[in-house]
C-alpha cells in the first residue's frame, strides 16, 4: 500500500534553512507527482507546493515562492522541500501527499502522517 | 483569509444528514474539478471525494459529493459520531497556479 514517511522537521531559528524529506514506498514513485501541504497549529490546510513526476513543472504557494524549493530524487524514491529564510509563520505541520495523476487535474491523495516544523529563536 | 469559503461549523444529530458548502469563482471551482478531505482529531488528512463527485475505494456511499457552477457541497447522511472531524474542499486555481483549500468545517454530531 501507498505509505510517505516525512522527516527532518524540528525547531529552526528564523531566517535559517531546513531540508524535510518525504520516503514514499508502496508504489511506483518515479511515475506520480507529489504535493507538500502545511497545517499551522491550530489552523487549516495551506497547499505548499507540486512537482511533476519527472520534475519537469514545479508550482508554489505565493507565501513560499522564491524561499521554498521543491525536488525529488526518483532513484532514491524521496521527495524533498527545502525551506530558507524561514519565518515564525512557517511554523506548522508539515505533509507530504502523492498526486493520483489523473486527467482530471492535480489533487493530493494519498498524504503522509506529516513532520513539525517550529521556527523560532 | 482563503480562496474557498467554507462555513466555519456545522452540526447535526446522529443518523441525520448534513452538507457543507464551499464556494469559489470561476477561476477555481468554476472550471476546475473539486476534491473534499476529512481531517479526524490528530490524524492527517484523508482524501473523501474527487473529481467532484467520485470516492476512492473504502470510502462509504454516506459520502457524497456535488459541484454547481462556482460552488460544491459535501454531503454526509447517516451521520456517526465517528464522523466528527474537520472537512475541507480544494481544487486547483488556474489564476493562481497552485492548488486551493477551503478554510476548513467542523463537524459536530451531536
Amino acid at each position: 500500500q501507498v505509505q510517505l514517511v516525512e522527516s527532518g522537521g524540528g525547531v529552526i531559528q528564523p531566517g535559517r534553512s531546513l531540508r524535510l524529506s518525504c520516503e514514499a514506498s508502496g508504489f511506483i514513485f518515479s511515475s506520480y507527482g507529489m504535493h507538500w501541504v502545511r497545517q499551522a497549529p491550530g489552523k487549516g490546510l495551506e497547499w505548499v507546493a507540486i512537482i511533476w513526476f519527472d520534475g519537469s513543472k514545479k508550482y508554489y504557494a505565493d507565501s513560499v515562492k522564491g524561499r521554498f524549493t521543491i525536488s525529488r530524487d526518483n532513484s532514491k524514491n524521496t521527495l524533498f522541500l527545502l525551506m530558507t529564510r524561514l519565518r515564525a509563520e512557517d511554523t506548522a505541520v508539515y505533509y507530504c501527499a502523492r498526486d493520483p495523476g489523473y486527467s482530471s487535474g492535480p489533487f493530493p491523495g494519498n498524504w503522509g502522517q506529516g513532520t513539525l516544523v517550529t521556527v523560532s529563536s | 483569509q482563503s480562496v474557498l469559503t467554507q462555513p466555519p461549523s456545522v452540526s447535526a444529530a446522529p443518523r441525520q444528514k448534513v452538507t457543507i458548502s464551499c464556494s469559489g469563482d470561476s477561476f477555481n471551482i468554476g472550471n476546475n474539478y473539486v476534491s473534499w478531505y476529512q481531517q479526524l482529531p490528530g490524524t492527517a488528512p484523508k482524501l473523501l471525494i474527487y473529481d467532484n463527485n467520485k470516492r476512492p475505494s473504502g470510502i462509504p456511499d454516506r459520502f457524497s459529493g456535488s459541484k454547481s457552477g462556482t460552488s460544491a457541497t459535501l454531503g454526509i447522511t447517516g451521520l456517526q459520531t465517528g464522523d466528527e472531524a474537520d472537512y475541507y474542499c480544494g481544487t486547483w486555481d488556474s489564476s493562481l497556479s497552485g492548488w486551493v483549500f477551503g478554510g476548513g468545517t467542523k463537524l459536530t454530531v451531536l
